[in-house]
């Protein structure tokens, strides 16, 4: 079984400053990694995701991850924030194991609060 | 292309009242999933379907129902409604293993 654990629920952050998101998750088998974003009143869009290769993945909209295996973490960053990435951020992990059917599991969130 | 469609946006139900939250997508994904958000509670999977006539509990089935009968439409039955049950509901596509899933808007679900 698989959990994640989003160690933030709020970060508040003035705008243009950098910001990290903080993601670690616990599982007995190898998982796939993912960054959804959620803007108010809609639904989930993939910001990025590791499956394989290079630690540092680069998503959508400036944002980065990198791949933590020794401390299993996925930690999203972003060197300069815009009032526009105000949302609520996912962390979720897909169990690599043959017959993966793609089921996610989810933190809890974090809610980004971009301030002018 | 719409995507994943979600209908109705909002609802209110009474307390053992039933209703069906339709999904339908025109992505010709096979895998389709219904998940609940719950304040701080992140994203919890209800169901899920990877082909049509295939379906199979996700974390917190109980109370639903759904059913594949065709590729494109994925429904949640909700048979007595709870309180417990108020929550938003998302249908999202796939097609399995590595790949990103696609949300629709969600439904906005109240039981008084």
């Amino acid at each position: 079984a698989q959990s994640v654990t989003q160690l933030d629920s709020q970060v508040p952050v003035f705008e243009e400053a950098p910001v990290e998101l903080r993601c670690n998750y616990s599982s007995s088998v190898s998982v796939y990694l993912f960054w959804y974003v959620q803007y108010p009143n809609q639904g989930l869009q993939l910001l990025l995701k590791y499956l394989s290769g290079s630690t540092l993945v680069k998503g959508i909209n400036g944002f980065e991850a990198e791949f933590n295996k020794s401390q299993t973490s996925f930690h999203l960053r972003k060197p300069s924030v815009h009032i526009s990435d105000t949302a609520e951020y996912f962390c979720a992990v897909s169990d690599r194991a043959a017959g993966n059917t793609g089921k996610l599991i989810f933190g809890q969130g974090t809610t980004l609060q971009v301030k002018p | 292309n719409a995507g994943v469609t979600q209908t109705p946006k909002f609802r209110i139900l009474k307390i053992g009242q039933s209703m069906t939250l339709q999904c339908a997508q025109d992505m010709n994904h096979n895998y389709m999933y219904w998940y609940r958000q719950d304040p701080g509670m992140g994203l919890k999977l209800i169901y899920y379907s990877v082909g049509a006539g295939i379906t199979d509990k996700g974390e917190v089935p109980n109370g639903y129902n759904v059913s594949r009968s065709t590729t494109e439409d994925f429904p949640l039955r909700l048979e007595l409604a709870a309180p417990s049950q108020t929550s938003v509901y998302f249908c999202a596509t796939g097609t399995g293993w590595s790949t990103e899933a696609f949300f629709g808007q969600g439904t906005r679900l109240t039981v008084v």
